[in-house]
């Protein structure tokens, strides 16, 4: 499986943009990355996922390096409630599609 | 439309005691998960379901069964409960085997193991 390194912790100053990096070297061609978010002890929330080409939803951009062996979370407009621990997944095959979570980023907006 | 609901929210049981957690979803998805959560950890995959009438081993499977009688239903059962599996346990459903296609997580069990 591809793994993928996150930084442990971050911080955001509210309404400024927050940039979330992950490094996946090892992902393979037909390997999707997803990004979930976990408010506090909820479940986990999907928020985008890509395969190679940039991606943009309602919430958020996903930057993908050309090489496709890291990539960038982009909260433009971060708000107090965005403060979350934010996990970058590689998606693969095994395990029907299961989503293999590390420790993830937490992610501090502050005032 | 609930999407991923979990019974029940909470539960704290002696060592040895059984349960049943449930999970249910309404939107007629295939694929369904069990993982649990420890403190300061990401979710770990207990066991999975593609279908219903099929079950299998995640990467912790050890001291939980699991049952899919009815598509919208993904139960994980605990024989004999042991402290360590205090944790928060979230079920997850999705449409299929496209692997682009997102999880949808429940609230959450937390379970205590005294």
């Amino acid at each position: 499986d591809a793994k993928t390194t996150q930084p442990t912790s971050m911080d955001c100053a509210e309404g400024r943009a927050a940039n979330l990096p992950c490094n996946h070297s090892t992902i393979s061609g037909n390997e999707y990355v997803y990004w979930y978010r976990q408010i506090h002890s909820q479940g986990p929330q999907y928020i985008i996922h890509g395969l190679k080409n940039n991606e943009t939803n309602e919430m958020a951009s996903l930057i993908i390096t050309e090489d496709r062996k890291s990539s960038t979370l982009i909260l433009p407009h971060a708000t107090l409630r965005d403060t979350a621990v934010y996990y970058c997944i590689v998606r693969v095959k095994d395990s029907g599609y299961a989503l293999n979570f590390g420790k993830g980023t937490s992610l501090l907006v502050t005032p | 439309n609930a999407g991923v609901t979990q019974t029940p929210k909470f539960r704290v049981l002696k060592t040895g005691q059984s349960m049943t957690l449930l999970c249910a979803q309404d939107m007629n998805h295939e694929y369904m998960y069990w993982y649990r959560q420890d403190p300061g950890m990401g979710l770990r995959l207990i066991h999975y379901s593609v279908g219903e009438g099929t079950t299998a081993k995640g990467e912790v499977p050890d001291g939980y069964n699991v049952s899919r009688l009815k598509k919208q239903n993904f139960l994980l059962g605990l024989e004999s409960a042991a402290p360590s599996q205090t944790s928060v346990y979230f079920c997850a459903s999705s449409r299929g085997r496209r692997e682009e296609n997102e999880q949808f997580f429940g609230p959450g069990t937390r379970l205590t193991v005294l």
